[in-house]
């Protein structure tokens, strides 16, 4: 069974914070690990993904990502956060469901906003 | 500019009424997918489609069913809907590269069943 963790249903930093959104994941196959953004009411977007290689994963607008296989994880960090940050975040890893599709199981989501 | 696009953005139905709700792509993916997400829950897969008239269920399909008739185009249809079907629904499409290859979500529906 492959579940994704997200411990932090919300956070709260201020505009140039730096942030750290942490995923956990349990898969028994190969990791393939991704993280998407949800502004309010609108659909997801994709930030980044890990594969394979570098465990640390450079995203879109200054994220980035690091696999950690001994811990299970795949944290999401951006150095310095802006206002226009604010969203949920969501790690999702990616499950083969036969022929030429790929499931992601989603993690319930991180909510984060940042103060001026 | 790569895009998925849903109709309609928000949608009131009466319990028993029939839902479509519409999903187009402009990659010329082959694979599209129809997720619901519900407070808590995250996303959930419904239905995944492989290509024309290549459907398989997802993980919750009862009470949906769907329709590709056309590479770019990929409709959810709930006959007679149930209140328990309120949610926000999201269509994404990917190009099969293999479990690396990236999800593309359009802005989703928002689906009230009174």
């Amino acid at each position: 069974t492959q579940t994704v963790s997200q411990s932090d249903a919300h956070v709260t930093v201020f505009e140039g914070d730096s942030v750290e959104l942490r995923c956990n994941y349990s898969y028994g196959g190969s990791i393939y690990l991704s993280w998407y953004i949800q502004h309010h009411g609108r659909g997801l977007q994709f930030l980044l993904k890990y594969y394979s290689g570098n465990p640390v994963v450079q995203g879109v607008n200054g994220f980035e990502a690091e696999f950690s296989k001994s811990d299970s994880s795949f944290h999401l960090r951006k150095a310095s956060v802006h206002w226009s940050d604010s969203a949920v975040y969501f790690c999702a890893v990616t499950s083969n469901y036969g022929g030429s599709g790929n499931k992601l199981i989603f993690g319930t989501g991180t909510l984060l906003s940042v103060k001026p | 500019d790569m895009k998925v696009t849903q109709m309609p953005r928000y949608l009131i139905k009466r319990m028993g009424e029939n839902v479509l709700l519409e999903c187009g792509q402009d990659m010329s993916h082959e694979t599209m997918y129809w997720y619901r997400q519900d407070p808590g829950l995250g996303l959930q897969l419904i239905y995944i489609s492989y290509d024309v008239d290549s459907n398989s269920e997802g993980d919750i399909p009862k009470g949906y069913r769907v329709s590709r008739k056309k590479r770019e185009h990929f409709s959810l249809i709930l006959d007679s809907a149930k209140t328990n079907q309120t949610s926000v629904y999201f269509c994404a499409s990917s190009s099969p590269l293999g479990p690396q290859d990236t999800q593309y979500f359009g802005p989703g529906t928002r689906l009230l069943v009174l």
